[in-house]
Parts: structure tokens; sequence; C-alpha cells
């Protein structure tokens, strides 16, 4: 059963620190999205890849965010220096190139306190 | 861009009943509609999709209706049970380009009461 994988599930760290999430996706897949949720905002697009280059990335404060795909299997998001603001569930999730259907991950809460 | 407009926020039926959350969009060129059911702790999972070439899709208990020409889409719940408790977003794939990006809705949190 292929699934998305996340590491953290859980992250709590002070304020200033770095934090860094990672995904992989599901084997074959080559698109892969970041998102946010908050009980604000609902589901956020951060930053979106294909074939390990970055498409979108609007989403993205560029001033601490950063996003990137070091190999087909892995995914990281970076933040640094982390604000409590940044507190939220940060899901990664994969597709195909020509579908539309995404697969999430389970997500990593964040807190920053 | 694409905005996707979902109703109600809240929804709360008695066990058995149906459940109906609607969604609106405003780019005539989407051509893809999922729906995702996020459990308590849990990501979002596919749960239906529909694409514009159809106007109703059916999986048991659950189907989606889909009017082009109003630009809305709606996730029809059957015989709802407490363990379709969750929250239900929808999303459209924007036309241009075939990037694979979704926008979402703003969630319903369907409570299924025993």
């Amino acid at each position: 059963d292929a699934r998305v994988t996340q590491t953290p599930r859980d992250k709590v760290t002070e304020m200033g620190q770095e934090v860094t999430m990672r995904c992989q996706p599901i084997l074959g897949h080559n698109t892969v999205f970041w998102y946010r949720q908050t009980m604000m905002q609902g589901l956020e697009l951060l930053a979106y890849f294909r074939n390990r280059a970055p498409l979108d990335d609007s989403g993205m404060p560029k001033d601490r965010f950063s996003a990137e795909m070091p190999d087909a299997t892995l995914a990281t998001l970076k933040i640094q220096p982390s604000e409590p603001r940044d507190s939220a569930v940060y899901f990664c999730a994969s597709g195909t190139r020509w579908g539309e259907t995404q697969y999430f991950g389970p997500g990593t809460r964040l807190l920053v306190l | 861009g694409e905005n996707v407009e979902q109703h109600p926020s809240t929804l709360s039926v008695q066990e058995g009943d149906s459940a109906v959350i609607k969604c609106t969009y405003s780019d005539s060129a989407s051509n893809y509609f999922p729906w995702y059911k996020q459990e308590l702790g849990k990501g979002p999972q596919l749960i239906i999709d529909i694409r514009s070439n159809v106007g109703e899709k059916k999986d048991q208990r659950i189907a989606v209706t889909l009017n082009k020409t109003a630009k809305h889409f709606s996730l029809h719940i059957t015989e709802t049970q407490p363990e379709d408790s969750a929250v239900y977003f929808c999303a459209a794939s924007p036309g241009s380009g075939n990037t694979g990006k979704l926008i979402f809705g703003q969630g319903t949190t369907l409570q299924v009461k025993p």
C-alpha cells in the first residue's frame, strides 16, 4: 500500500530555531506539493514541484521558508528562523504528471513557542 | 485565478439521514473536481472525484454531481453513519496547463449524531 510519509510527525521548538520537515512521495509520483493547514486559513498551498523542479512557490514567505527536492524520493521544507505564527500542520502530497489526484501524507504538527 | 467556495462550514445530521455539501468555482476552464475527507489527526484522503465531461458519479453511499453551466458541484452522502463524521474538502483544478495544482474550499465539518 503506497503512501506518502512525513517526518517528524510532531515538532515543538522555540522561536528563532530552524525547522526542517521531510517528505517521501509515493514512488513514481513526480509532482510534490507542500500545504499548511490552520483553523483560520484552511489548506494553503505553499509550493509545488514537478520532476524536482519548483513550479510555484508564491504561497510561501520567501524570507524564512525554503523548499527543495534533493532527489526524487525526498522533499524538504525549512523554516529559518521560525516564529509562533508558523505553528500549523504541514502536509506533503504527491501526484502523477497526467492526473490531478493528490495523495496526502499524515502531516507534521509544528508548534513554535 | 481560481476560487472555490464551500458551504456549509458545519453540518450536523442524524445517523441515517443524508448530507449535502456544495461548492462553487470561478474558473470555467476547471476540469477536475475531487472531494477529500479528513479525519482528526490525519491527512486529507480522496473519497471521490469527477471530471468535467461527466455530470454525476456514484460510489456506494457517496455521489458527486457537477453543473458546469452554473459552475458548482456537490457531494451527497446517503444513509450517514457516525464514521462519516470528519472534515470534507472540495477542490478544483484550474484549467490552464496541466500542473496538477488544486484549489481547495474552506472545508465542511460534518457531525453525524448516533
